[in-house]
C-alpha cells in the first residue's frame, strides 16, 4: 500500500531535550516536505526536499532541521524544543513539487 | 505575494445545497492549485486540483473553478452531503518553490 509513514503519532516532551520525529515514503517520491498545522493558521511548510541531499527552508524553519540522507527518509529534528512547537506535524511527499502530495497520519508534539 | 487567501473560515450547509469555498492569490506564476480534504484525526488528502490552462474542471460533485485574470479559485460542493463535513484547504505553487496553504475552512453539513 503506498504510504507516508510517520513516528511517533503522539508526543509529549519537556524543553530543550532534542527529538526526531521520522518520516517514510514508499512511492518513490522525490519531493518531501514538513508542515505544521495550527488552529486559524492552516498548514504551514518548514522545510521540503526536492530530492536526496537537497533541502530548503519553508516557511516557518526556525528552530528545526531536517536532512535527506535516502530517497525514502526525511526525519524532522528539534534539536532543543520549546512550548511554541507544540502543534500537529505533517509530513508529505510527492513525485515532483507541484504534482499530489501524499500526507502521513500526523505527530501531535506537546512541548513543556 | 506569497499568500493564499480562503474564505469563509467556517460553512454551514444544509443537505443537498451547495457549498463555495473562495481563494485568492497574488503570485502570477503560480501554476499548480489543489483543494485538499482532511477530516478529523487524519492527514490531508487530494481532493481535486487544475492547473491554469483551463477554467473550470470537474469530478463527481466536486467543481474547481478558475479566474485567472482575476487571480481566484474557487470549490464547489454540489448535492451537499454529511459525509462531506470536513476541513478544505486551497493551496498554491509552482514547480520547485513550496506549497503555500490557505488557512482552510470548515464545512458543516446539516441533515
Amino acid at each position: 500500500e503506498a504510504q507516508v509513514t510517520q513516528n511517533p503519532r503522539y508526543l509529549i516532551t519537556v524543553t530543550g531535550k532534542k527529538l526526531t520525529v521520522t518520516c517514510s515514503q514508499n512511492m518513490n517520491h522525490e519531493y518531501m516536505s514538513w508542515y505544521r498545522q495550527d488552529p486559524g493558521l492552516g498548514l504551514r511548510q518548514i522545510y521540503y526536499s526536492m530530492n536526496v541531499e537537497v533541502t530548503d527552508k519553508g516557511d516557518v524553519p526556525e528552530g528545526y532541521k531536517v536532512s535527506r540522507k535516502e530517497k525514502r527518509n526525511f526525519p524532522l529534528i528539534l534539536e532543543s524544543p520549546s512550548p511554541n512547537q507544540t502543534s500537529l506535524y505533517f509530513c508529505a511527499s510527492s513525485l515532483t513539487g507541484n504534482t499530489e502530495a501524499f500526507f502521513g497520519q500526523g505527530t501531535r508534539l506537546t512541548v513543556v | 505575494q506569497q499568500q493564499v487567501k480562503q474564505s469563509p473560515q467556517s460553512l454551514i450547509v444544509q443537505k443537498g445545497g451547495i457549498s463555495i469555498i473562495n481563494c485568492a492569490y497574488e503570485n502570477t506564476a503560480f501554476d499548480y492549485f489543489p483543494w485538499y480534504q482532511q477530516f478529523p484525526g487524519k492527514g490531508p488528502a487530494l481532493l481535486i486540483a487544475i492547473r491554469p490552462d483551463v477554467s473550470e474542471k470537474k469530478e463527481g460533485r466536486f467543481t474547481i473553478s478558475f479566474n485567472k485574470s482575476a487571480k481566484q479559485f474557487s470549490l464547489h460542493i454540489m448535492d451537499s452531503q454529511p459525509g462531506d463535513s470536513a476541513t478544505y484547504f486551497c493551496a498554491a505553487n509552482q514547480a520547485g518553490t513550496a506549497l503555500i496553504f490557505g488557512k482552510g475552512t470548515t464545512l458543516s453539513v446539516s441533515s
